[in-house]
Parts: structure tokens; sequence; C-alpha cells
């Protein structure tokens, strides 16, 4: 069974940081492209950023271009997100998610994980 | 940059069709994504590639896209698929953006 499990959320201040993880099982997590999504409270869907199976490309949002690092370790089946220079817009549950596709043509995202809550206040 | 126009909502009693339209400039020539969400769970693929649907989709989930509207349809609407749906393209144009329309929520009557 595939599984996707995020942590690292929390509250955090403006211009803190804050790093997402992304746990993969179920299946060979080196084969396949990684999102990172976020949803604003009552809000829509955001794509944050992409990331090739081997690192070799990656993609960002241009909200959070310069500020969030996409990365992963497919010997430790993990994905991570570094934040940096948090806004309060930047609050949001982030979700993981496996692209069908590849980083550089996306296809739809078939697994998501359940989420973790980012909150940037004072 | 790319944008989906999405209805926010969409209204159907049980045992109709629902439709969802997602609009963009000649979205025909791109791949359009649906997804559904409930309230406090996480998104689930339902279409992808405009008409494919993953496994464990109900056959009852259709999809089609040409010209500037691409549409998710819901034959035969039950309670359960009270829900919020989105699109989402791939914008090759524009420094490689994944896109999201704003959603649709639906409810069933």
């Amino acid at each position: 069974e595939v599984q996707l499990v995020e942590s690292g959320g929390g509250l955090v201040k403006p211009g803190g940081s804050l790093r997402l993880s992304c746990a993969a099982s179920g299946f060979t997590f080196s084969s396949y492209s990684m999102n990172w999504v976020r949803q604003a409270p009552g809000k829509g869907l955001e794509w944050v950023s992409s990331i090739s199976s081997s690192s070799s490309y990656i993609y960002y949002a241009d909200s959070v271009k310069g500020r969030f690092t996409i990365s992963r370790d497919n010997a430790k089946n993990s994905l991570y997100l570094q934040m940096n220079s948090l806004r309060a817009e930047d609050t949001a549950v982030y979700y993981c998610a496996r692209d069908l596709g590849t980083a550089m043509a996306p296809r739809g995202f078939d697994y998501w994980g359940q989420g973790t809550l980012v909150t940037v206040s004072s | 940059s790319y944008v989906l126009t999405q209805p926010p909502s969409v209204s159907v009693a049980p045992g109709q069709t629902a439709r969802i339209t997602c609009g963009g400039n000649n979205i025909g020539s791109k791949s359009v994504h649906w997804y559904q969400q409930k309230p406090g769970q996480a998104p689930v693929l339902v279409v992808y590639d405009d008409s494919d649907r993953p496994s464990g989709i109900p056959e009852r989930f259709s999809g089609s896209n040409s010209g500037n509207t691409a549409t998710l349809t819901i034959s035969r609407v039950e309670a359960g698929d009270e829900a919020d749906y989105y699109c989402q393209v791939w914008d090759s144009s524009s420094d490689h953006n994944v896109v999201f329309g704003g959603g649709t929520k639906l409810t069933v009557l």
C-alpha cells in the first residue's frame, strides 16, 4: 500500500524557518517525481514545488522561489521542503504528492499524504 | 501566467448528472486532471489525462476536454460525491507552472 506521511509542521514566527519531511512507503520511491502542494485555510490548492526522481530537475512556484528548497533522499525514501523567510501568507496545510508523470512533464498526482499544518504568526 | 476558471458551486439532485467545468485559454491542447477533496481530507485524483480514471474510481466519473473548456462529469450522483473538485494542468509555456483551478463545491441536494 502506497503511503505518504508528512511531518515537521508547526507554529513559526514571520521570518523564521521550518523543514517539512515526507516519508514514503509501499512503492519504489526513487522511480517517481514528487511534489509539494499547499492549501491555505478555507482556500484552494496551490502547487509549491516539484523534484524529479533523481533530483536533476527542480521547479518552484513564483510565490516561494528563492525562499523554499525541495530535496529528496532516495536511500531514506524521503522528500523534504526547507522553508525560509516564512511569511503569514505561507500559512497552509502542506501536502506531498506523487506524480504520475515526471517533473519535466507533470501529470496527475495519484497519491497524497494527509498533510501537515504550517502556521506563520507572531 | 495560465489561469483556470471553475464555477464556485454546482448543485445537483441525487441520481442526476453533475457537470463541472474548467475554463482556460486553449485548454484542449493540455492534459487536464481532476481531484475530489472532502472536508478534512487530502485530495483524491479522480480523472487524469483528460479522461482516464485511476483504479478504484467509479465509472460514474468521466472527463472531456476541448477548445477552451474541460469538463468533469459525474453520472448518477450520490450523496457521497459531495465535495470540492479541482482541475489541474501543467503550463509548459510559463516557467513550468503546475496550475490548479479555484475549485468547485458540489452540493448534492
